[in-house]
């Protein structure tokens, strides 16, 4: 089992709607959990930082974490084509501090007029 | 203009010809890492650095070399390069104090024949 994973898509959406993106994360004690938005040919961008103690609203977005389950959501209110990315999600595992990271090979969002 | 910058971004190379790729952050983050992105496996963290002549490894280290003489700079070093290494790599820089917030580099693409 990987350690984080994604559907890959492609996630496809109708303008306006909301599109919900999971990931899956297998260490249960992983206490920080990131959401980055990749444009086809660009760096990755960190759009969400969630601790393990709580959800986070920043605009369209919402991060939400489920640690029964032990997933991660993101939530993109009122899509917009230019939201049409691959979105990846990253764990801390336990005890390592910020800087170790393990991704999720992504999700591809595709918002549609 | 908070920035990270690679160089170079675009490399063709031949198996076994040592090669250093730059990286250079300009916001005195402390944290500093390379990562590397292949089609279906995400990114994938190579070396992180936590300060200055701290570095450790990531989930792929073999074949890399890292160093962290000064706080901006955070060079990759292929000693010999083998075409399983022709990727796209990603340095990034991290600050954790405050609100979260972590840059990538313009990445650079490498082929190793």
């Amino acid at each position: 089992q990987k350690e984080v994973e994604q559907n890959s898509g492609p996630l496809s959406v109708p303008e306006g709607a909301i599109a919900s993106l999971n990931c899956t994360y297998s260490d249960r004690g992983s206490q920080s959990f990131f959401w980055y938005r990749q444009y086809s040919g660009k760096s990755p961008e960190l759009i969400m930082f969630i601790y393990s103690n709580g959800d986070k609203e920043d605009g369209r977005f919402t991060a939400q974490l489920n640690k029964a389950s032990q997933y991660v959501s993101l939530l993109i209110r009122d899509s917009q084509p230019s939201d049409s990315a691959t979105y990846l999600c990253a764990v801390n595992p336990p005890g390592s501090g910020y800087n170790k990271l393990i991704f999720g090979a992504g999700t591809r969002l595709a918002v549609h007029p | 203009e908070a920035q990270v910058t690679q160089n170079p971004r675009y490399l063709i190379t031949v198996t076994g010809k040592k090669l250093t790729v730059t990286c250079s952050q300009n916001m005195n983050h402390e944290y500093m890492s390379w990562y590397r992105q292949d089609p279906g496996l995400g990114l994938r963290q190579i070396y992180y650095s936590m300060n200055v002549e701290v570095t450790d490894k990531g989930d792929v280290p073999e074949g890399y070399k890292v160093s962290r003489k000064e706080k901006r700079n955070f060079p990759l070093i292929l000693e010999s390069p083998s075409p399983n290494q022709t990727s796209l790599y990603f340095c990034a820089s991290m600050r954790t104090s405050g609100q979260i917030a972590q840059y990538f580099g313009p990445g650079t693409r490498l082929l190793v024949l």
